[in-house]
C-alpha cells in the first residue's frame, strides 16, 4: 500500500459527461501529479501541484482542470468526454518537488466513456 | 526536448536466466533516474533510484540499475529472473536544475519470463 488513495476506481459514463477523480496523497507529502496512462500513449503528464499551487504543467488538455485543496487532496475533473478520455488515470505524490525523490502512486481510477 | 526511450516494447526471458530492460535518455544537466514497475490493474511500484555515486544501484527484489553517463542509459538488471517478475517496467528521469518539476516517463517496457 502507498498510502496515496484515488476514487473512485472504475467509472462509466458518456460522451459529453463530466467527472471528477479524487486523489489524497501520502501523509505529509505536499506535492501532487496526475498522469494519464492509456494503452497506446503510455505514461503521460498532466499537471502537477505543490502545496496547493500549480508547478507544471503537461499534456494536459483544457476540457481538463486540476485543484488541491488546503487540506493537500485534489481533483481532476474532466469535461466534454469523448471516446479517447478513456484511460486508467494515476495520481502520485511526493514530499517536496524541491528535492525529487520516488513518487508514490495510487491505483489509479479507470474511467471508460462510451 | 527531454525525453526517455525505452527501446524494447516487450522481453522474453527463461526463469533463472538473467534479464535487462534497456533505456536511454536525453535530458540536460544531471537527471535523478529510477524504475518503476507495475502489475496488472496496480499502481506504479517504486523498484530503485540514481542519485549520484556508484553506478551499479540496488533496489528491491533483486533488481540492479547501471548508470552510464557517456550512453545516457540506465538499464535494469537481475541476475535471475523469476515468474513473478512478469510486469510493465518503467523508467523515468527528473531532470535536475531546469526549472521543471517533471519526471519524465518512458513508454515501458513488458517483460514476461517464461517458466
Amino acid at each position: 500500500d502507498s498510502g496515496v488513495t484515488q476514487t473512485p476506481k472504475h467509472l462509466i459514463t458518456a460522451t459529453g459527461q463530466r467527472v471528477t477523480l479524487r486523489c489524497s496523497p501520502r501523509s505529509g507529502d505536499l506535492s501532487v501529479y496526475w498522469y494519464q496512462q492509456s494503452l497506446d500513449q503510455g505514461l503521460q503528464f498532466l499537471i502537477q501541484y505543490y502545496n496547493g499551487e500549480e508547478r507544471a504543467k503537461g499534456n494536459i488538455l483544457e476540457r481538463f482542470s486540476a485543484q488541491q485543496f488546503p487540506d493537500l487532496h485534489s481533483e481532476l475533473n474532466l469535461s466534454s468526454l469523448e471516446l479517447g478520455d478513456s484511460a486508467l488515470y494515476f495520481c502520485a505524490s511526493s514530499v517536496t518537488p524541491d528535492r525529487p525523490g520516488e513518487l508514490f502512486f495510487g491505483e489509479g481510477s479507470r474511467l471508460t466513456v462510451l | 526536448a527531454q525525453s526517455v526511450a525505452q527501446p524494447e516494447d516487450q522481453v522474453n526471458v527463461a526463469e533463472g536466466n538473467p534479464l535487462t530492460v534497456k533505456c536511454t535518455y536525453s535530458v540536460s544537466g544531471n537527471p535523478y533516474l529510477f524504475w518503476y514497475v507495475q502489475y496488472p490493474n496496480r499502481g506504479l511500484q517504486f523498484l530503485l533510484k540514481y542519485i549520484t555515486g556508484d553506478n551499479l544501484v540496488k533496489g528491491s527484489y533483486g533488481f540492479e540499475a547501471e548508470f552510464n553517463k557517456s550512453q545516457t542509459s540506465f538499464h535494469l538488471k537481475k541476475p535471475s529472473a523469476l515468474v513473478s517478475d512478469s510486469a510493465l517496467y518503467f523508467c523515468a528521469v527528473r531532470p535536475l536544475f531546469s526549472g521543471t518539476y517533471k519526471y519524465i516517463f518512458g513508454t515501458g517496457t513488458r517483460l514476461k519470463v517464461l517458466a
